[in-house]
C-alpha cells in the first residue's frame, strides 16, 4: 500500500522565485491538506483540497496556491518567495466522510529560500 | 478555526520514568484528538487518538486522557525508553463538510536519558 509521496525532498530557491511542490495521496484517499512546518514549530495549516477544489484555507497569503488533479494528487505553488517561506512543507491525505479524518503525512519537501 | 496550546515545549526524563504532555483547545465542538510523534527528519506519525465520547484510552505504554469540560487533553507515556525521544504534537479539529481540519500544538521535544 503506497503511502503519501512528495517531491522534491529538498530544494533551494532565491527570493522572488516561484516553487511548485507535488504530492500523491495514500491509496484510497481523496482529500489532500498542505502544512508548513517551520523549524521547531508545529505544522501550520495552509489549505485543503477535495474534489479538485480548495475547501478550507488557513492564514496564508494569496502567494500560496494549489491544485488538485482528477487522480487526487496535488500541487502547492508559492510565488514571490520570501526568506520566511523557508520551511518543511508537509502534505497529508485523508478520506472525506470518515469520522476522524485521520491524516497520513508524507516525508515533506524542505524548502530553503536564500 | 481552532486554537491549540501545548506544554511543556521541552521535557527530559530518566529512562523508566513517566512523561506527561498537556494540550488545551478552544472549539467546544471538537470531537477527536490525535497525537503525533515526529522523529528527527521524519514525517509526523499518529501514535494514539481519542474521541470525545470517552475520557481515556490506552495502548500499551501510551495513554491519552480527555477533559471536555475543561477543554484539555493529555498524553501519558509510562516506562519511557530512549526510542521514545522525539517531538510530540497534539492536534484538534475544526470540522467542515469535507471532514476534520487539524490545528496542531507547537510541539514537545521529549528526551529520554538512558
Amino acid at each position: 500500500d503506497a503511502g503519501v509521496t512528495q517531491s522534491p525532498t529538498h530544494l533551494i530557491k532565491t527570493r522572488g522565485q516561484q516553487v511548485t511542490l507535488r504530492c500523491s495521496p495514500k491509496s484510497g484517499h481523496d482529500t489532500v491538506s498542505w502544512y508548513q512546518q517551520a523549524l521547531g514549530q508545529g505544522p501550520q495549516f495552509i489549505f485543503q483540497y477535495y474534489e479538485e477544489e480548495e475547501r478550507q484555507r488557513g492564514n496564508f497569503p494569496d502567494r500560496f496556491s494549489g491544485h488538485q488533479f482528477p487522480n487526487y494528487s496535488s500541487e502547492l505553488n508559492v510565488n514571490a518567495l520570501l526568506l520566511g517561506d523557508s520551511a518543511l512543507y508537509l502534505c497529508a491525505s485523508s478520506l472525506a466522510g470518515t469520522f476522524t479524518g485521520e491524516l497520513f503525512f508524507g516525508e515533506g519537501s524542505r524548502l530553503t529560500v536564500l | 478555526g481552532e486554537n491549540v496550546e501545548q506544554h511543556p515545549s521541552t521535557l527530559s526524563v530518566q529512562e523508566g520514568d513517566s512523561a506527561v504532555i498537556k494540550c488545551t483547545y478552544s472549539d467546544s465542538a471538537s470531537n477527536y484528538f490525535p497525537w503525533y510523534k515526529q522523529e528527527l527528519g521524519k514525517r509526523p506519525q499518529l501514535i494514539i487518538d481519542i474521541r470525545s465520547n470517552v475520557g481515556e484510552k490506552k495502548d500499551q505504554r501510551i495513554a491519552v486522557t480527555l477533559n471536555k469540560t475543561a477543554k484539555h487533553f493529555s498524553l501519558h507515556i509510562t516506562e519511557t525508553q530512549p526510542e521514545d525521544s522525539a517531538v510530540y504534537f497534539c492536534a484538534a479539529p475544526f470540522t467542515s463538510n469535507t471532514g476534520n481540519q487539524f490545528y496542531f500544538g507547537t510541539g514537545t521535544s521529549l528526551t529520554v536519558i538512558p
